[in-house]
């Protein structure tokens, strides 16, 4: 099956830093990346939807000036936190999609996740 | 407001016993999924349903699609300790939407 990697896995950083997240897909060519974020013993919350090559679509709530989202190649998204505060700390998932790969629109792979914690 | 509710939100058992869990919405959608995920790891998927009063058995689980859409069961039959984890309902139009999930714990 398809294969979607994150890094860093976990990352500490201290308040007032930006701290970058990668969403790799490993075996194919992801038109569209979902960044998700979830705190504890809750539910997935979808932050943004993310389409290579243009700008990612935010979701109600969600600060476009603080989480910064690059998808700039089929294979690569990034989340960026910039100027991090304790209250951002959660689990950041990412999730991948192929459309032009006979994948059904509504299946989506999942990133192994991303703990951030900041202090 | 959650567009889709699962219930119950905790579910401790007694290894061996059935149980159900509920995904309901006012909404209809294309699709629904239903997710494994264990703490600290990202959500795998389970299955997806796709045709109103669709059933699926992926071994001792089986997973309905309202005919309607709108909503969807999860049941475990003699549940096993290695089902413990956070069940999560995903229903599909234009975007993913999550259910508020179940915390199943299963006990030895």
């Amino acid at each position: 099956g398809a294969v979607v990697s994150q890094h860093p896995s976990r990352v500490i950083c201290k308040s007032g830093t930006s701290v970058k997240i990668e969403c790799r897909s490993l075996d194919f060519q992801a038109t569209t990346m979902f960044w998700y974020r979830q705190f504890p013993k809750q539910s997935l919350m979808l932050m943004a939807t993310s389409n290579e090559g243009s700008k990612a679509t935010y979701e109600q709530g969600v600060e476009k000036d603080k989480f910064l989202i690059n998808h700039a190649s089929l294979t690569l998204s990034t989340l960026t936190v910039t100027s991090a505060h304790p209250e951002d700390s959660s689990f950041y998932i990412c999730s991948a999609r192929d459309l032009f790969a006979g994948l059904l629109p509504y299946e989506q792979y999942f990133g192994p996740g991303t703990r951030l914690t900041v202090t | 407001t959650q567009l889709l509710e699962q219930s119950p939100q905790f579910l401790s058992i007694q290894e061996g016993e059935n149980l159900t869990v509920y995904c309901n919405s006012s909404s209809v959608f294309s699709s629904l999924q239903w997710y494994r995920q264990e703490p600290g790891e990202g959500p795998v998927l389970l299955v997806t349903v796709v045709t109103g009063g669709e059933v699926k058995k992926l071994k001792r689980l089986t997973f309905q699609f309202g005919d309607a859409r709108k909503d969807s069961s999860l049941h475990i039959t003699a549940a096993q300790p290695g089902d413990t984890g956070l069940y999560l309902c995903a229903g599909f139009f234009n975007k993913f939407y999550f259910g508020s999930g179940t915390k199943l714990n299963v006990k030895p």
